[in-house]
């Protein structure tokens, strides 16, 4: 069964400062990753996705993440994070695009002063 | 207007009472899901619908039914609402890559 494991529950990252939030997942043949947005209040938003190819995947709002299949990470990355930017984020890990998703518990990120 | 609405936004009840939360969607997806979410628990899946004739139970379905109506319709229902079923709850519909999109959310209180 796939799973999908947030290390950091809470992260507080300086406005201005890069981040990175970490997420490891365990399947057996090649995930399809997501990383998801929740501001308070608010449903659920897609920042990005990896399906295959180019490693280091774009996505909207200045994130990037990238996939190491030796790893089984899938960390997103910004390089330098605004105020807007406080929410819980989630990764998931589907498969074979036929499947549920499995999310991670989420981090929540703070962003000071 | 939002791809994928649910309705009631907010709910508040009472213990044993019937509660249904509705959710409709513009994406023309076939694939249909309900998840709770809990504080620290992230997002549980309750049922899913790969189409209309298809219905599965997710993680934790108990205490809980859903009907989907039409391709756009996947309704979500608590039979005899309990305290611990006060959570947050999502509709979502997907494509063929899984990539899922989400409703704004009913916050469902039962007192």
């Amino acid at each position: 069964a796939q799973s999908v494991t947030q290390p950091d529950i809470h992260i507080t990252v300086s406005e201005g400062a890069s981040l990175e939030l970490r997420c490891n997942y365990s399947y057996g043949a090649t995930p399809y990753l997501f990383w998801y947005v929740q501001s308070p209040g608010q449903g659920l938003q897609l920042l990005l996705k990896y399906f295959s190819g180019d490693t280091l995947v774009q996505g909207i709002k200045g994130f990037e993440a990238e996939f190491k299949r030796s790893q089984s990470s899938f960390n997103l990355r910004k390089p330098s994070v605004h105020w807007s930017d406080a929410a819980e984020y989630f990764c998931a890990v589907g498969n074979s695009g036929y499947s549920t998703l499995t999310f991670g518990k989420g981090t929540m990120l703070l962003v000071s002063p | 207007d939002a791809d994928v609405t649910q309705t009631p936004r907010n709910r508040i009840t009472k213990t044993g009472k019937r509660i249904m939360l509705e959710c409709s969607q513009t994406k023309g997806h076939d694939r249909m899901y309900w998840y709770r979410q809990d504080p620290g628990l992230g997002l549980q899946l309750i049922y899913y619908s790969f189409d209309v004739k298809d219905i599965n139970k997710g993680e934790i379905s108990d205490g809980y039914s859903v009907s989907r109506q039409a391709q756009a319709k996947f309704s979500l229902s608590l039979e005899s609402a309990i305290p611990n079923q006060t959570a947050l709850y999502f509709c979502a519909t997907s494509d063929s890559t899984d990539t899922q999109y989400f409703g704004p959310g009913t916050r469902l209180t039962v007192l």
